[in-house]
């Protein structure tokens, strides 16, 4: 069955970095674009990144631009998300996504937990 | 950036009963909405994409309509299950931004 397991969450000092990774299985990865969703503790869900079927697009929301990094490894069916200067308002649980063609998300992993804190 | 913006931020309905939540956009975004559901310490879970379309294995129960600015979330004969928070999303632009969310409570 199609799977999505994201890991690499913990606790982070501000300013250091972080790498995110979802493992999937259970259907073709190259045939989906991926993205990262977060959501801050008792907040809604925000949009992170998205990173296009074979790789070469990508697209950030302007809080994380220059310091997050997404990307795709079609050859392991992961995807990745490089955080970089994490600040205390980059606290939040990291979910990734894929979006089929012609469609929206439709399966998520379950979130890595990511708390930046001194 | 299209903003989203839902209504209500809550929700009381009963079993049995029926609950309505708009969703407005910013800007027209066709129908290039989808709608999610989350539960508590859960991830979200897909149910509608362009707008009227429902995922596999989400039942006819939930409904979607609209298009261009406004959209309607209509989720019919609600039980127990169905209590939990929703939340709009265009996909129409770049970043794919999401409404605040509905929380849907007894």
């Amino acid at each position: 069955q199609v799977q999505l397991v994201e890991s690499g969450g913990g606790v982070v000092q501000p300013g250091r970095s972080l790498t995110l990774s979802c493992a999937t299985s259970g259907f073709s990865f190259s045939s989906y674009s991926f993205h990262w969703v977060r959501q801050a503790p008792g907040k809604g869900l925000q949009w992170v990144a998205v990173i296009s079927f074979g790789g070469s697009n990508t697209y950030y929301i302007d809080s994380v631009k220059g310091r997050f990094t997404i990307s795709r490894d079609n050859s392991k069916n992961t995807l990745f998300l490089q955080m970089n200067s994490l600040t205390t308002e980059d606290t939040a649980v990291y979910f990734c996504a894929r979006r089929p063609r012609g469609s929206s998300l439709d399966s998520w992993g379950q979130g890595a937990l990511v708390t930046v804190s001194s | 950036d299209i903003q989203m913006t839902q209504s209500p931020s809550s929700l009381s309905a009963s079993v049995g009963g029926r609950a309505t939540i708009s969703c407005r956009a910013g800007q027209d975004i066709g129908n290039f909405l989808a709608w999610f559901q989350q539960k508590p310490g859960k991830a979200p879970k897909s149910l509608i994409y362009a707008a009227s379309s429902l995922h596999s294995g989400v039942p006819s129960k939930f409904r979607g309509s609209g298009s261009g600015t406004v959209f309607t979330l209509t989720i019919s004969d609600l039980q127990p299950e169905d209590f939990a928070t929703y939340y709009c999303q265009q996909y129409h632009r770049y970043p794919h931004t999401f409404g605040q969310g509905t929380k849907l409570e007894f």
